[in-house]
């Protein structure tokens, strides 16, 4: 398995506070990535990063922020939490960016469970 | 946006028959797509992917076939046993650009 971890699995907070999920890799991967998980919705790209303190938006960017400091460590902010943000979260990582002749493959974390009452 | 569907939610099987898991996606540009297995509680875990230029790839117990004439990727499991069940759904991306990802199929292997 790869060496992602997401910190925490799970969390219940209130609507208006600020919650980080944190996703930590031991692979030394170049790309890393926030989704999210909603039935009846595929996974949905909030941010990506393609290298220490390179980030960019998603397809669900909004209310949310990201950080990346350091290779291992890629933070995701939500700022003024909202019900809409109920959701299971997961980091991905990946060595390319799928534009290689290699594999593009995604590895996943295990998730984090956000509950916004 | 990109829409990546399957076309069937759920799936029942008995144990020992084969399972077939269908995608559609839209995007003709697609060349590169993969199949995930999600168990409850799990994060997605790789099964097999699939370049454009091929319309045909084996794995273990499984295989991936890719029809570019009408947009469809299927994931056929072999000899199907109790662990294989769990949500199946594939994704797709475009030359690099972000992966877009289907909706799932529930896979319950019956014993």
């Amino acid at each position: 398995d790869a060496g992602i971890t997401q910190s925490p699995r799970h969390k219940v907070t209130e609507t208006g506070t600020p919650v980080t999920l944190r996703c930590h890799q031991t692979e030394n991967h170049r790309y890393m990535y926030w989704y999210r998980q909603d039935p009846g919705h595929g996974l949905r790209l909030i941010h990506y990063s393609y290298g220490v303190k390179d980030t960019d938006k998603g397809e669900v960017s909004d209310g949310y922020s990201v950080s990346r400091s350091k290779t291992e460590d890629f933070l995701l902010t939500l700022e003024s939490a909202t019900s809409s943000q109920t959701s299971v979260y997961f980091c991905a990582i990946s060595d390319t960016s799928g534009r290689s002749v290699n594999t593009g493959e995604l590895f996943f974390g295990e998730g984090s469970r956000l509950t916004v009452l | 946006g990109e829409s990546v569907g399957l076309h069937l939610p759920t799936l029942s099987v008995q144990e020992g028959d084969n399972s077939i898991i269908n995608c559609a996606y839209s995007n003709s540009a697609s060349d590169y797509f993969i199949w995930y297995k999600q168990e409850s509680g799990k994060g997605p875990q790789f099964i097999i992917d699939i370049r454009s230029n091929m319309d045909k790839r084996q794995g273990q117990r499984v295989t991936v076939l890719l029809n570019k004439t009408v947009k469809h990727l299927s994931l056929q499991i072999a000899a199907t046993q109790p662990g294989d069940s769990a949500v199946y759904f594939c994704a797709e991306n475009e030359a690099g650009n972000q992966f877009y990802f289907g909706t799932g199929t529930s896979l319950t292997v019956i014993p």
